[in-house]
């Protein structure tokens, strides 16, 4: 079965620092571009990180500088680690797939859209 | 303030059909495909439609979208209760690297 088990959430003081991880089967994690989406209280969903399957790493402004998007092949397991963590971060964090769409023989990442989704982890700044 | 306009809200009745817009320019819905999430809070969002107007398998038929110009939008017909949540429009952005962006989001009550 395709899924993505999310886990690290915690409450954590500001300032702090915390490890979420998001671990895949029934796929690899290396061959999709995998994203991080947060929805804050009262909010609606936030774009935060991606990681292409080349390697390449994107971070949304409010978090560049402060969250790292990695992952561990041997582990099938997608990562954001923040630091510096402030109240605005209090969220739920979701890891997503960004699925791929063959087309003519050509495969397209990130074409189909986030398919897959964890199930969420909550992380409290206060 | 997103760079995707939508209404925060919309209603209708079961049987009903209802569609809600999705606004941007040309960095983003202008230039780049439209995708459209369900969200039922407490749960994980679900992929509705890719690139435009395009369901996955799973995705009941009474689900439409489309695009023209930098405008998009979602149609939902024989509304049903289970169709009662937030649903967003996201687009690459031409302007933000590697990430694309996501409407503020649109309530949806079955009255």
């Amino acid at each position: 079965e395709v899924q993505l088990v999310q886990s690290g959430g915690k409450l954590v003081q500001p300032g702090g620092s915390l490890r979420l991880s998001c671990a895949a089967s029934g796929f690899t994690v290396s061959s999709n571009y995998m994203s991080w989406v947060r929805q804050a209280p009262g909010k609606g969903l936030e774009w935060v990180s991606v990681i292409y399957s080349g390697g390449s790493t994107f971070y949304a402004d409010s978090v560049k500088g402060r969250f790292t998007i990695s992952r561990d092949n041997s582990m099938n397991t997608l990562y954001l680690q923040m630091n510096s963590l402030r109240a605005e971060d209090t969220a739920v964090y979701y890891c997503a797939r960004e699925g791929t769409i063959t087309i003519s023989g050509v495969v397209i990442p990130r074409g189909y859209g986030m398919d897959v989704w964890g199930q969420g982890t909550t992380v409290t700044v206060s | 303030q997103s760079l995707l306009t939508q209404p925060p809200s919309a209603s209708g009745t079961p049987g009903q059909r209802v569609t809600i817009s999705c606004s941007g320019s040309s960095s983003n819905v202008g230039s780049n495909y439209v995708y459209w999430y369900q969200h039922i809070p407490g749960t994980a969002p679900k992929l509705l439609i890719y690139r435009n107007n395009q369901r996955p398998s799973g995705v009941p038929d009474r689900f439409s979208a489309s695009k023209s110009g930098t405008s998009a939008s979602l149609a939902i017909s024989g509304l049903r209760s289970e169709d009662e949540a937030h649903y967003y429009c996201a687009a690459w952005d031409d302007s933000l690297r590697g990430l694309g962006v996501f409407g503020g989001g649109t309530k949806l009550t079955v009255l």
